[in-house]
């Protein structure tokens, strides 16, 4: 089966504590994304990457960080810097040589506790 | 910066009415227009994508039109039945890179 899986789909956070994220995609896509999303709120974009080894800050990206060592992979860690960080996390994926679709995971419900 | 903007932010109608959603956009320099679908608590599907040298796409009861210059998209919806409810979110790439902005969506709920 091809597609994106996150993980985990609901995770609890304490104030002060780093968390990390996983997105993993089979579709061989080049280019990953994270966005950020609030009630009422269209998506907003923390990070992106279009290669391995090279990613850029998307609009939002104070009190995160990423990371892509493999293709398949891109993985968000939330860090105590981010203030506000309770949201739903969605990660992406695209062929931008081909159809420039944008897959979408199923999603990660972040809880500061 | 593109702004999107999506209106209504809620729409109700009986099964079988066609729905028709907006979507508008403030930079009309872009690459591509998407839209989508969420149902709640999951991931965005994508539904139809259109390139900025197209005027339409079609897939199966949807069709999605754009109009660069005046900023706008439309999705058109036919005869909708209740299993067409969810938020619908229509998305630009910018002609310059590889981001795409948002609009807030539009939730649809078909009525029995």
């Amino acid at each position: 089966d091809g597609g994106i899986t996150q993980s985990p789909k609901y995770l609890f956070r304490k104030e002060g504590q780093n968390v990390t994220l996983s997105c993993e995609q089979n579709l061989n896509h080049d280019a990953m994304y994270w966005y950020r999303q609030d009630p009422g709120q269209g998506l907003r974009l923390i990070y992106y990457s279009q290669i391995v080894n090279d990613f850029q800050k998307g609009d939002i990206a104070e009190g995160y960080s990423v990371s892509r060592e493999k293709k398949e992979s891109f993985p968000l860690t939330v860090t105590s810097a981010q203030k506000n960080p309770t949201a739903f996390y969605l990660c992406a994926s695209a062929d931008t040589f081909s159809t420039d679709t944008q897959y979408f995971g199923p999603g990660t419900r972040l809880t500061v506790l | 910066k593109q702004e999107v903007t999506q209106i209504p932010a809620a729409l109700s109608v009986p099964e079988g009415e066609n729905l028709v959603l907006n979507c508008s956009f403030t930079d009309s320099a872009i690459y591509n227009l998407q839209w989508f679908r969420q149902d709640p608590g999951k991931g965005l599907t994508s539904l139809l994508l259109i390139q900025s040298s197209q005027r339409e796409q079609t897939s199966g009861r949807l069709n999605a039109s754009l109009d660069k210059s005046s900023g706008r998209s439309t999705l058109y919806i036919a005869a909708s039945q209740p299993g067409d409810s969810a938020t619908y979110l229509c998305a630009v790439r910018g002609s310059n890179d590889y981001k795409l902005s948002f609009g807030a969506g539009t939730t649809v709920t078909v009525r029995a």
